[in-house]
């Protein structure tokens, strides 16, 4: 069963600190994406990447850095963390011609 | 600009009364329609996608969507509301050699009544 994985479902943190969210998919997608959910918002795109070591900047790139070092893998970072990053945050992925994403279950990050 | 509307923010049905959630989209070139659903504390699961050809889609779970091109709708259907339905539904846009970025709407929640 093919899937994306998010490393915890529920984060706890305080402010000033360097968080890092984890993403690993199993589909050899060439794409990976970051997105923030927040009631009434939707999803916002933050960074995405369609190659290793390869990144570009979305909509809400203020405050976030991605790293992909390998191609299954897709990092999150969080370099301060602020009490408005305190949201749920869901990595996706996708082959290269096509525009279906593959979520994964979501973190929520509680930054105190 | 590209964009994505759901207009309605919460929706309340009876079970098994018929449901339409509706989805207006703004975008430059040809769209990838998608209808994702949420249940609470979970990641979005696609319920259907709209690429080309026929503009009824079927999705899982009973959905299904109609492409409107005059009207830049894709509104999601549903004949007969089950409880477990109960979830949050977002409504997606993208394009080909887009490398899968979408831009989603806002969201609706929908709520079932016994």
């Amino acid at each position: 069963d093919v899937k994306v994985t998010q490393s915890s479902r529920y984060l706890v943190k305080r402010t000033g600190e360097k968080v890092f969210l984890e993403c690993v998919q199993d589909m050899d997608h060439e794409n990976m994406f970051w997105y923030r959910q927040d009631p009434g918002l939707g999803l916002r795109l933050i960074y995405f990447s369609y190659d290793v070591k390869m990144k570009e900047k979305g909509d809400i790139p203020e405050g976030y850095s991605v790293s992909r070092e390998k191609k299954e893998r897709f990092s999150l970072i969080l370099e301060s963390a602020s009490t408005n990053q305190t949201s749920m945050y869901l990595c996706a992925s996708s082959a290269l011609t096509i525009g279906e994403n593959l979520f994964g279950p979501g973190t929520r990050l509680t930054v105190l | 600009a590209q964009s994505v509307t759901q207009p309605d923010i919460h929706i309340t049905v009876s079970e098994g009364a018929s449901l339409e959630l509706r989805c207006n989209y703004s975008y430059g070139a040809t769209p990838y329609l998608f209808w994702y659903v949420q249940s609470p504390g979970q990641g979005l699961q696609l319920l259907l996608k709209y690429f080309s050809g026929d503009t009824l889609v079927q999705g899982i779970k009973g959905f299904e969507a109609e492409f409107k091109r005059s009207q830049s709708s894709f509104n999601l259907r549903k004949p007969s509301v089950h409880w477990s339905d109960a979830a949050e539904y977002f409504c997606a846009v993208g394009g080909y050699n887009q490398g899968g970025k979408l831009i989603f709407g806002q969201g609706t929640e929908l709520s079932v009544k016994p």
